[in-house]
């Protein structure tokens, strides 16, 4: 079993839909949770970290279940933008530990 | 305010030649630094970690090093490239608990 493990995709919807995306991981010590995006060819880049309660910023928003050990991204109100791969990313809860990602969601949002 | 530094961008590169992959990190000192693999249209491949100068952790078995000689340098190497090295390389650091900054990645043909 992978460390980390998201839904796999691809997701195709429609301008304004909302989609969400689940990512599971299996250290009950993990640390801090982080969803990422990735552009075609591109590096990866935050796209929003994961608090305990839940947050969310515009659109998006994230929340984390220690208990099921899970996070989750919901996206509303999807764009043309938005179509990206989605990396969730797991931390350990030291400095010898190494970030784990996810191998990523693809989301193709259509007009 | 910290910045990653990985170059070259593309790199085109024939069979059994070696390779020398560069990131440098500046703007904060001891961070944990990776080497990522990622081929087309798959996820991040961990291929190593550093926690320290001359630390390396590697996460699979496969033809390319890594060396750390400076807290804020980490080489990726390899002495004989293979077809399988193909792939978009990207180097990426973090502090403990934070999210992990990653370079504009190397994207690296061997032919």
């Amino acid at each position: 079993r992978k460390e980390v493990e998201q839904d796999p995709g691809p997701f195709n919807v429609p301008e304004g839909a909302t989609v969400a995306f689940n990512c599971t991981y299996s250290n009950s010590a993990s640390q801090s949770f982080f969803w990422y995006r990735q552009d075609c060819r591109k590096e990866p880049k935050l796209l929003m970290s994961v608090y305990s309660s839940g947050n969310e910023d515009g659109r998006f928003t994230a929340q984390l279940n220690r208990a099921s050990q899970y996070i989750s991204l919901l996206i509303r109100d999807s764009k043309l933008s938005d179509s990206a791969t989605y990396l969730c990313v797991v931390n350990p809860n030291t400095n010898a530990g190494k970030s784990t990602f996810g191998d990523g969601t693809t989301l193709t949002v259509k007009p | 305010s910290q910045t990653i530094h990985q170059w070259p961008a593309t790199l085109v590169q024939p069979v059994g030649s070696p390779l020398s992959l560069e990131c440098t990190v500046e703007g904060t000192s001891n961070p944990n630094l990776y080497w990522y693999r990622q081929a087309a249209g798959r996820g991040l491949q961990l291929l190593f970690y550093s926690v320290g100068i001359g630390q390396i952790s590697s996460e699979v078995p496969q033809n390319l090093s890594a060396s750390r000689p400076q807290d804020r340098q980490f080489i990726l190497s390899s002495k004989k490239l293979l077809l399988s090295d193909s792939g978009f390389y990207l180097c990426a650091w973090s502090v403990l608990g934070t999210r992990a900054f990653f370079g504009q990645g190397t994207r690296l043909t061997v032919v």
